[in-house]
């Protein structure tokens, strides 16, 4: 149990574009959603924390407005990197969590490789 | 937050060899959980060890959450072993993980 898939694996996308990423829970109701960020030969940084029907909490140094975040439903939050520049390129994964009642262990999707040209 | 530490950062072995992965932790954790991360960029579970020894296979891992550390061991290592280990502590009732900055092993033929 406990699948996450993360849609698409990979995408390349023009400076000033925006991207969408999609993080699903596939057989449970993810209650929150965690998103991470990793930079080449870094550890994975959390971006934000995202509720389902409420606004995303963001860690420090994350902009909002560039990184949105919608998670309308207890199976679909949704990553939007808008007005994409090279700086964005990286590894976007996430994670989640039915509220972490039953103590069982947080699972990933396998991540989303953004390059930005 | 809590602070994630890992050593060593870098690990080269033989295939054959075992090693130890070190995790120390700056408070105390609700959970913690070891992963692999493949070349791919894939997140791989190994363990879920709020406390005590768990093994699977090859690997093996000890968390002695009284003094804040988890071990992880790799015994007779194959090179499919190869990628970098992280270990990640969840400081709230979310699951929200705090990860350390990883140990990359290299295990060579």
């Amino acid at each position: 149990g406990a699948v996450v898939s993360q849609h698409p694996s990979w995408v390349i996308c023009k400076s000033g574009t925006s991207v969408k990423i999609e993080c699903r829970s596939l057989d449970f109701q993810a209650t929150t959603m965690f998103w991470y960020r990793q930079f080449p030969k870094q550890s994975l940084m959390l971006m934000a924390t995202s509720n389902e029907g409420s606004k995303a909490t963001y860690e420090q140094g994350v902009e909002k407005d560039k990184f949105l975040i919608n998670h309308a439903s207890l199976t679909l939050s949704t990553l939007t990197v808008t007005s994409a520049h090279p700086e964005d390129s990286s590894f976007y994964i996430c994670s989640a969590s039915n509220g972490f009642q039953d103590n069982s262990p947080l699972h990933f999707g396998n991540g989303t490789r953004l390059t930005v040209t | 937050g809590i602070q994630v530490e890992q050593s060593p950062p870098d690990l080269i072995l033989q295939e054959g060899a075992n090693s130890t992965l070190r995790c120390n932790f700056s408070d105390s954790v609700n959970n913690l959980q070891w992963f692999h991360q493949n070349p791919w960029g894939q997140l791989i579970n190994l363990f879920y060890i709020p406390s005590g020894t768990k093994q699977n296979g090859r690997l093996s891992a000890t968390t002695v959450a009284t003094e804040r550390y988890s071990l992880l061991y790799i015994s007779s290592s194959q090179t499919t072993d190869s990628g970098v280990y992280f270990c990640a502590g969840v400081t709230d009732s979310w699951g929200k993980l705090q990860f350390g900055a990883g140990t990359q092993v290299v295990v060579t033929p």
